[in-house]
């Protein structure tokens, strides 16, 4: 086990909807990445935060927002769902610098109806 | 553009056999190389990884990976596979220069091992 744990496990939504998942990163990590995996695919990265500020952004549209809290907690808010934002969200909680692994949770599969 | 490939979508193995999974990236820069595995119903554990060095790394559970910076290459390999085995594997990249980079990822290999 990675420490990293994500919550809720399963969600289901209708478009246009908002919806916050939620992770607590592994104990003594500052930085969290944020993933969206579609089906048979390979994780794509959604952004990235570092000491509570955004720390690098993937190619997803503003409606996809996080926040990072002091205690290196970390929320991914997406708004206006629509039916291609099915796919299984994945956290990652690691140190920084140049070297260092990120360490996935379980994720938080959504579907949106 | 960063880019991963991993030519193989399902690989279907009897037990025993031997296992090499390919994979090639396109990268500017210093590197950093990772095998992630997510066995059925679980999450994305970490299989193995490069920063420097020997270019041969162990991983565990037997699995090993040679860098080829020459090839962009960064194959797993597994001497003799168990039925355990079957899984999703992922290969991975980021930058090796400096802060947290994000993850490319392939999009992963189907392993099925049969009995």
């Amino acid at each position: 086990e990675t420490g990293v744990t994500q919550s809720p496990t399963h969600l289901i939504k209708t478009r246009g909807q908002q919806v916050t998942l939620r992770c607590s990163s592994q104990s003594g990590h500052n930085t969290v990445s944020w993933y969206q995996q579609a089906l048979g695919q390979g994780p794509q990265f959604i952004f990235q935060y570092y000491r509570e500020e955004e720390n690098g952004r993937g190619n997803f549209p503003p409606r996809f927002s996080g926040l990072q809290f002091p205690n290196y907690s970390s929320e991914l808010n997406v708004n206006a769902l629509e039916l291609d934002d099915s796919a299984l969200y994945l956290c990652a909680s690691s140190l920084m610098g140049p070297q260092e692994t990120q360490y996935f949770g379980p994720g938080t599969r959504l579907l949106v109806l | 553009a960063q880019s991963v490939s991993q030519h193989n979508h399902h690989v279907i193995l009897s037990e025993a056999a031997s296992l090499e999974l390919g994979c090639n990236y396109s990268y500017g820069g210093t590197v950093n190389l990772f095998w992630y595995v997510q066995y059925p119903g679980q999450h994305l554990q970490l299989l193995l990884k490069y920063f420097s060095g020997d270019p041969l790394v162990k991983g565990i559970k037997g699995f090993e990976a040679e860098f080829i910076k020459s090839k962009f290459s960064f194959n797993l390999r597994k001497p003799s596979v168990q039925w355990s085995d079957t899984a999703e594997y992922f290969c991975a990249v980021n930058g090796g220069n400096s802060g947290n980079t994000p993850l490319v990822f392939g999009k992963g290999t189907r392993l099925s091992v049969i009995a």
